[in-house]
């Protein structure tokens, strides 16, 4: 089965610094990731997706995503962090029947 | 003029009883899905439906039933509600299955006493 797995809970920084949101893969074949963000009592916002072609793909409000097959690797980066990004993160592989999310990273920026 | 939009927001039920919940999407999307996210975040699939294909998660009870009245609504049924059914629902869209991009609703919280 396709998986993804983000280490982190939590991730803390200040606003300003670089932000990082880990992720890393078990598919069989060429994966297909995605990025969502979910602000509290809301739905699930598209960020951006690797399907093919450049290992860096830029999304939506500054964030960025370096997909490395060596490592099975598909971190999100945003260069310089808002307060406004503080919320829930989740990584995602195409499965067969839909999107098989991880466990979701929780981001606060702190002023 | 909202993408994806669910109904009701909020859902509070008795245990025993049978309960729906509406998606509609305008985008004109080929596909249409089902996600239950449980207390802890944790978001999963349920159904993925499209014009020629059901596709269910095989942990999913059979007292969930996905129906479609037509192409732009995927509505949720559920018979004799649980305790453990607690939780907030998702729908998505999609334009095919496959890769692309899934538009996910506001989300149902449904709260089983």
């Amino acid at each position: 089965a396709q998986s993804v797995a983000q280490p982190e809970d939590q991730v803390n920084v200040a606003e300003g610094n670089p932000l990082t949101v880990k992720c890393t893969y078990s598919v069989s074949g060429n994966p297909y990731l995605f990025w969502y963000v979910q602000y509290p009592n809301r739905g699930l916002q598209f960020l951006l997706k690797y399907i093919t072609g450049d290992n860096l793909v830029k999304g939506s409000y500054g964030f960025e995503a370096e997909f490395n097959k060596s490592q099975t690797s598909f971190h999100l980066k945003k260069p310089s962090a808002l307060v406004s990004d503080s919320a829930l993160y989740f990584c995602a592989v195409r499965d067969l029947s839909g999107l098989s999310f991880g466990a979701g990273t929780t981001v606060t920026v702190r002023a | 003029d909202t993408a994806v939009s669910q109904t009701p927001k909020y859902l509070v039920t008795q245990m025993g009883n049978d309960k729906s919940i509406k998606c509609e999407q305008n985008l004109g999307h080929d596909t249409m899905y089902w996600y239950k996210q449980d207390s802890k975040k944790f978001l999963k699939i349920m159904f993925s439906y499209n014009n020629k294909e059901l596709i269910i998660n095989e942990t999913v009870p059979n007292r969930f039933s996905p129906k479609s009245p037509d192409k732009a609504h995927l509505n949720l049924h559920i018979n004799s509600l649980e305790l453990g059914d607690s939780a907030v629902y998702f729908c998505a869209s999609s334009q095919e299955d496959g890769v692309e991009t899934q538009y996910f609703g506001p989300g149902t919280r449904l709260l089983v006493l």
